[in-house]
């Protein structure tokens, strides 16, 4: 597609719940990354992959946070037994080798 | 570990005076630097970047920075804003070799820009 697609856009769910985050990449780019910004915060990185590794997962905040990546392209982030702080906004961003990254508008998780 | 500071939280500046955002990095080479902005409500928009050569960086909407080895620094600076400016900026600083993407980029907290009428 013309830019990163997050899906969804918004989502509430109640606390102890699993969620499923969606991120298209920009069409041809190997790298894709996971960030998280909390309100008043800057931007946390979370993962990265090339291709369908992810060589660094250290930002990943606990063991109820996972990302795959299947066939280069599309990436799940999955929170599981969700908590009221992990509440925040999720950016997903590619790139193709050597070049900048390229964000997606995000998704919005409220916990309550 | 690469790591960046934004010392300011807010900044408030007069419509049509010039700024400068400041931005000091922590990296053991080279890095790849980059100023994005975020409108509210709006994803993150890749103002300007420095790999490499000319010190001095131009980007959209009339921004430039200047990268200063010496100083750990990349400012960014605009001659004279306007209203639809007042955003939060964020810098970052990315590895060498991957385009700030072998472990993905390291991001300032941001600084709020308000302008004022």
């Amino acid at each position: 597609g013309a830019g990163v697609s997050q899906s969804p856009s918004n989502k509430v769910t109640e606390k102890g719940k699993d969620v499923e985050l969606r991120c298209d990449p920009i069409s041809g780019h190997t790298a894709l990354y996971w960030y998280r910004q909390s309100l008043g915060q800057g931007l946390e990185f979370l993962i990265y992959f090339q291709g369908n590794s992810a060589p660094d997962k250290s930002g990943l905040p606990s063991d109820r946070f996972s990302a795959e990546r299947t066939g280069g392209s599309v990436s799940t982030l999955t929170i599981q037994r969700t908590q009221q702080e992990d509440s925040a906004v999720y950016l997903c961003a590619s790139s193709s080798y050597g070049k900048e990254a390229f964000f997606g508008q995000g998704t919005r998780l409220t916990v309550v | 570990a690469q790591s960046v500071t934004q010392p300011d939280i807010h900044i408030t500046v007069s419509e049509g005076a010039s700024l400068e955002l400041r931005c000091n990095y922590s990296y053991g080479a080279t890095p790849y630097l980059f100023w994005y902005v975020q409108s509210p409500g709006q994803g993150l928009q890749l103002l300007l970047k420095y790999f490499s050569g000319d010190t001095l960086v131009q980007g959209i909407k009339g921004f430039e920075a200047e990268f200063k080895r010496s100083q750990s620094s990349f400012n960014l600076r605009k001659p004279s804003v306007h209203w639809s400016d007042a955003a939060e900026y964020f810098c970052a600083v990315g590895a060498v070799g991957s385009g700030g993407g072998a472990d993905g980029l390291t991001f300032g907290k941001g600084t709020h820009l308000i302008i004022q009428p």
